[in-house]
């Protein structure tokens, strides 16, 4: 079973528009979200996280928003930039559960000029 | 460079094989874990260390694999009697105690089973 859903495989915006990432949840257990961005040949990383006791976190373009009655998170990036080009991980995990990240399948973004 | 390393980056075997995978994590990050990607998909969750322990292992990590992080600094990955179904990017990511979720990831390990 899928806990983590991420329904669009594919996102393109046009630089300086704002782009928005979906993420979708089933576990109320979770209560730690993070964005990953991967680079083709890269290892995933780091974007931006949120803890369940906030619906909402800021970190320079990047804005994660979390709506849990919904079990729903989305990323916003404002503006994009074709640098933002990369596949969008959601990620989410039950307090102390060490590292287990639950991923989401990935949205990729481009970016267009 | 100080981030994660893995190695072999690639490797392609035939079915029935065995393989062995190497990560060295950030040397002051005292989790260590392993993560599987196949196509199309994100990182599966494997296993993970806590220094030389071994705290925790899913279900997808079958009686074929086997992990290791002898001194708690570099881990191994084994994977006996290779299957084509073990065909995937194998990535390890290390992170400090006191967890916030943030794991950096090394680049990878492709492998291919024919």
């Amino acid at each position: 079973d899928q806990q983590v859903k991420q329904n669009s495989p594919s996102l393109s915006v046009q630089e300086g528009r704002i782009s928005i990432l979906n993420c979708d949840y089933t576990n109320s257990m979770f209560d730690y979200f993070l964005w990953y961005k991967k680079y083709p040949a890269e290892g995933p990383t780091f974007l931006i996280s949120i803890s369940s006791i906030k619906d909402k976190n800021e970190d320079g373009r990047f804005t994660v928003f979390l709506n849990k009655s919904a079990k729903h998170l989305s990323l916003h990036i404002v503006p994009s930039q074709p640098g933002d080009s990369a596949v969008y991980f959601c990620a989410a995990t039950p307090y102390n559960q060490g590292g287990k990240l639950i991923f989401g399948q990935g949205t990729e973004l481009s970016v267009k000029p | 460079d100080t981030g994660v390393s893995q190695d072999p980056r690639h490797k392609i075997t035939k079915r029935g094989q065995n393989v062995t995978f190497r990560c060295d994590p950030i040397s002051e990050h005292n989790r260590l874990y392993w993560y599987r990607q196949t196509l199309g998909q994100g990182p599966e969750f494997l296993t993970y260390f806590q220094n030389e322990a071994q705290l925790e292992k899913s279900r997808l990590l079958s009686d074929r694999f086997s992990a290791e992080r002898p001194k708690g600094s570099f881990s191994t990955l084994e994977i006996q009697r290779t299957e084509q179904g073990d065909s995937a990017m194998y990535l390890c990511a290390s992170s400090r105690q006191g967890y916030t979720g943030e794991l950096f990831f090394g680049e990878g390990s492709r492998l291919t089973v024919l």
